[in-house]
């Protein structure tokens, strides 16, 4: 059974503060991993992906990846109201993309 | 707006009912998804396209019956359904598949199917 982990939330953290969302999966094999946020109501969207072990920067985003570990987590730096939103990690296991539950985010303003 | 669209964005069906939904993508990819999210639980991956051909079907009742007359164009074929089928169908478009049928590249989602089943 291939899974992907994610505490659900929800993360309250204040405005412009850091956000640091974590994602653990089971799979060995997996080679490329994706977050996407979801606002309530609406599909998917995506932020980051990964292929590499180590940091990966865009803008306020830094996806960081870790396969020794089966760890990859995404830190949002300067937090807005507007980051409010399930954030979605993503594995793939060959034809399979799998998603964990996801975790809700709250900033506060 | 994504390059992703789908219709209708939102079906109330009985349980005897025969519906479809649709999905375009304008991305020029090679490989559809369809998706189910139901409330508090993640999201399911149920069919795989890749150039018109089905690739995965993760144990997904007969009820479901996906159809990709194109790499442009998805339906899913709905019949007889449950009420715990009720949730958001999502459809999604990638690039394509490498060579081992694995999704490596980024899905482009489109804004979804809220399906309601009295």
């Amino acid at each position: 059974q291939k899974e992907v982990e994610q505490n659900s939330g929800p993360l309250s953290v204040p405005e412009g503060a850091i956000a640091s969302l974590n994602c653990t999966y089971s799979d060995r094999g997996s080679q490329s991993f994706f977050w996407y946020r979801q606002y309530s109501g609406k599909s998917p969207e995506l932020i980051m992906f990964i292929y590499s072990n180590g940091d990966k920067e865009d803008g306020r985003f830094t996806a960081q990846l870790n396969k020794a570990s089966q760890y990859v987590s995404l830190l949002i730096r300067d937090s807005q109201p507007s980051d409010s939103a399930t954030y979605l990690c993503a594995v793939n296991y060959g034809q399979n993309f799998v998603f964990g539950p996801g975790t809700r985010l709250s900033v506060l303003p | 707006e994504t390059g992703v669209t789908q219709t209708p964005r939102h079906l109330v069906m009985g349980m005897t009912n025969k519906k479809s939904l649709k999905c375009e993508q304008h991305l020029g990819h090679n490989a559809m998804y369809w998706y189910k999210q139901s409330a508090k639980k993640p999201l399911e991956l149920m069919f795989v396209y890749n150039f018109k051909e089905q690739t995965e079907n993760n144990s997904v009742p007969s009820r479901f019956s996906p159809e990709c007359p194109n790499s442009s164009h998805l339906f899913l074929h709905l019949h007889t359904l449950q009420p715990e089928d009720s949730a958001l169908y999502l459809c999604a478009s990638s690039q394509d598949l490498d060579l081992l049928g694995a999704s490596t590249d980024t899905q482009y989602f489109g804004p979804g199917t809220r399906l309601t089943v009295l």
